[in-house]
């Protein structure tokens, strides 16, 4: 079974810019979650989303967002970025909202410049 | 809200055992969850507590205390391939949110 897919793995933007970010989920899996990890900081929930719905928000501000589609793909938008958004973002998916075991993707590594 | 607090590094030889604290503090969860991360690589999971006590997992084995907000990892003959981050995560009851640990570097030395 493959595992979660995330592209593009590497993205360099200038501030100001938006960037989408793309998550596909191991088949099956219904429920995406997203993460920032940087240097020092962690794991940051970002949102998780379940058959099409924003369960659960973290504490971002509005420029990050998402969206979930029926085939379970997930997209995550930051818009007007700024340089403090440079960070690994992670995706997780897992069979049911609430399961305590995720499967992370190998992340998109994000450079604003 | 939630957090959760744990060493940021910790280091033993091969072949030791090797123990990662988790403190937390949380109104409510669902159970406490430990994953591992390679440098460069993505988090994996390890193992889950929903239930107070020691669930064990090869060489792996983890600890839940809700009456003490205290959990912890134990990792039993420590390999090299066994240097990378962990880091323990709960899923909050109130607003289903996950929150993770800050996470500890474990380096193992020959």
């Amino acid at each position: 079974k493959a595992g979660v897919t995330q592209t593009p793995r590497y993205l360099i933007k200038t501030r100001g810019q938006q960037v989408t970010l793309s998550c596909s989920p191991i088949s099956g899996h219904r429920s995406v979650s997203w993460y920032q990890q940087t240097p020092g900081q962690g794991l940051q929930f970002l949102f998780e989303y379940f058959s099409e719905t924003q369960r659960n928000k973290g504490n971002f501000p509005g420029r990050f967002s998402g969206r979930q589609f029926s085939n379970s793909r997930s997209e995550m938008n930051v818009s007007t970025l700024e340089l403090g958004d440079s960070a690994l973002y992670l995706c997780a998916s897992s069979v049911l909202a609430g399961d305590y075991e995720q499967f992370f993707g190998p992340g998109t590594r994000l450079t604003v410049l | 809200g939630q957090s959760l607090e744990q060493p940021s590094e910790v280091t033993a030889v091969e072949g030791a055992i090797v123990q990662i604290n988790c403190t937390y503090q949380t109104s409510g969860f669902y159970g406490l969850s430990w994953y591992q991360q390679h440098d460069g690589g993505a988090p994996t999971f390890l193992s889950y507590n929903g239930l107070d006590g020691l669930e064990e997992t090869g060489r792996f084995s983890s600890f839940l205390s809700r009456s003490d907000s205290y959990g912890y990892l134990l990792l039993q003959e420590l390999q090299m391939k066994d240097s990378a981050s962990y880091f323990c995560a709960v899923k909050g009851t109130n607003a289903g949110k996950s929150t993770f640990g800050d996470g500890t570097t474990l380096t193992v030395k020959p």
